[in-house]
This record gives structure tokens, C-alpha cells and sequence, in this order.
């Protein structure tokens, strides 16, 4: 059965700070990779996603993640955080070819509070 | 183009009553998504459904859930009897059949039983 690991349940950093958020996965084959991001009360913001091809790929608001099929890993980094960064984030793994692409397996979560 | 939308944001039932939870895929989608979250709990897939057929139902309790997705209007949630463990945001998705496409995530309907 597939499964999503986020070690991290909270992360503290400080505004200007690298952050890096990590992300495991077991599936049966190569799946689609996903991450998310939701602020209290919101729904989910897709923020990036791997299907094929360059393993490391850019999203929005100036995040990262780079995909290493050997470590089954997916995690996401961003240079410099900024307040608004603020929120809980989530992994994501998906079906890879078929039609189920919304079918997702997600990780528990880690929230992400930035000091100033 | 509107995003997915659902419906109601805030719904509150007492115990026993009935929850209808609604949701309108975006415009061209035909594959809906609805997952839910539970208290400090990431996204729990219940149940996947295409227009008039549910395709894969292995996330959805075996008891007083049901939902569907008719030839015309949204994607219902129905939750019969509910029970304060009910309680959670109820997030649907929807995608088209394109391949190497994403699914879009609505708002969500937080649901309160008391």
C-alpha cells in the first residue's frame, strides 16, 4: 500500500531563513509527486508537482523540490523564507498514467511558524 | 473560470440528523474527489467518482456515507445519522482525463456536529 512520510509535524524558522521540508514515499511504481499548502481555514494551494522528466522542479512562490527515486524522496526547499510562508504543508503521491489523477495518498502535515 | 466550489462552508448538525455536503467541479472536469480531514490529520481519500458512476469507493465508511455524481448538478456527500466524529473539513477535488494533469481542490465544507 502506498504511504507518505513527513518526519516533520512542526518546523520553526526565521524570516530570511532556508527552509527545507521533508517528504518519503512508499509506492508500487512511479507516481506523480505533489505538494500543497493550506493556511488555517483554507482549502489546499498546489504549489508544485513532479510527473516526469527534470527532478527538480520550480512552483510558485518561490519554492522547490526535487525528486530522488533512489531515496523515495520529495522534499521541498526554499531559499529564503518570508512570513507569509506561514501555513501547513502537505506531501502527496498520485497515480502515475490512468485516469485517477485526483486519487492522492497525502502525508500528515508539517506547519511551518516563522519568527521575525 | 471559477475554481471548484463547494458548499456549504460551515454546515453544523446535531447528532442524528443528516449532512449534505455539495460540490461543483470546474468548468470541462468530469472526474470528481472527495477526501476528508480530520482534526490535525493530513487528507484522508474517500471516494472517486465520474458522472453517473463511482469508480473507486475504497476510502468511504462502510456505514450512512453515500455520494454521487448526477448527469446534471454537483458531486453530493451525504452523511446520514451523523455522529461527532463526523466532525472535519470535507475537501472535494476535480480533474479532467488528461494525462499528467492535477486535480483542483475547493474550499472545503467544515462540518460541526454538536
Amino acid at each position: 500500500a502506498q504511504s507518505v512520510t513527513q518526519p516533520d509535524i512542526h518546523i520553526t524558522v526565521s524570516e530570511g531563513a532556508s527552509l527545507e521540508l521533508r517528504c518519503n514515499y512508499s509506492y508500487g511504481a512511479t507516481p506523480y509527486l505533489f505538494w500543497y499548502v493550506q493556511s488555517p481555514g483554507q482549502g489546499l494551494q498546489l504549489l508544485l508537482k513532479y510527473f516526469s522528466g527534470d527532478t527538480l522542479v520550480q512552483g510558485i512562490k518561490g519554492f522547490e523540490a526535487e525528486f530522488k527515486r533512489s531515496q523515495s524522496s520529495f522534499n521541498l526547499r526554499k531559499p529564503s523564507v518570508h512570513w507569509s510562508d506561514a501555513a501547513e504543508y502537505f506531501c502527496a503521491v498520485g497515480p502515475a498514467g490512468g485516469t485517477s489523477y485526483g486519487k492522492l495518498t497525502f502525508g500528515q502535515g508539517t506547519i511551518l511558524t516563522v519568527h521575525p | 473560470n471559477a475554481g471548484v466550489m463547494q458548499n456549504p462552508r460551515h454546515l453544523v448538525r446535531r447528532r442524528g440528523q443528516e449532512a449534505r455536503l455539495r460540490c461543483s467541479p470546474m468548468k470541462g472536469h468530469s472526474h470528481v474527489y472527495w477526501y476528508r480531514q480530520l482534526p490535525e490529520e493530513g487528507l484522508k481519500f474517500m471516494v472517486y467518482l465520474q458522472k453517473e458512476n463511482i469508480i473507486d469507493e475504497s476510502g468511504m465508511p462502510k456505514e450512512r456515507f453515500s455520494a454521487e455524481f448526477p448527469k446534471e448538478g454537483p458531486s453530493i456527500l451525504r452523511i446520514q445519522q451523523v455522529v461527532r466524529g463526523d466532525s472535519a473539513a470535507y475537501f472535494c477535488a476535480s480533474s479532467t482525463r488528461v494525462s499528467n494533469t492535477e486535480a483542483f481542490f475547493g474550499q472545503g465544507t467544515r462540518l460541526t456536529v454538536v
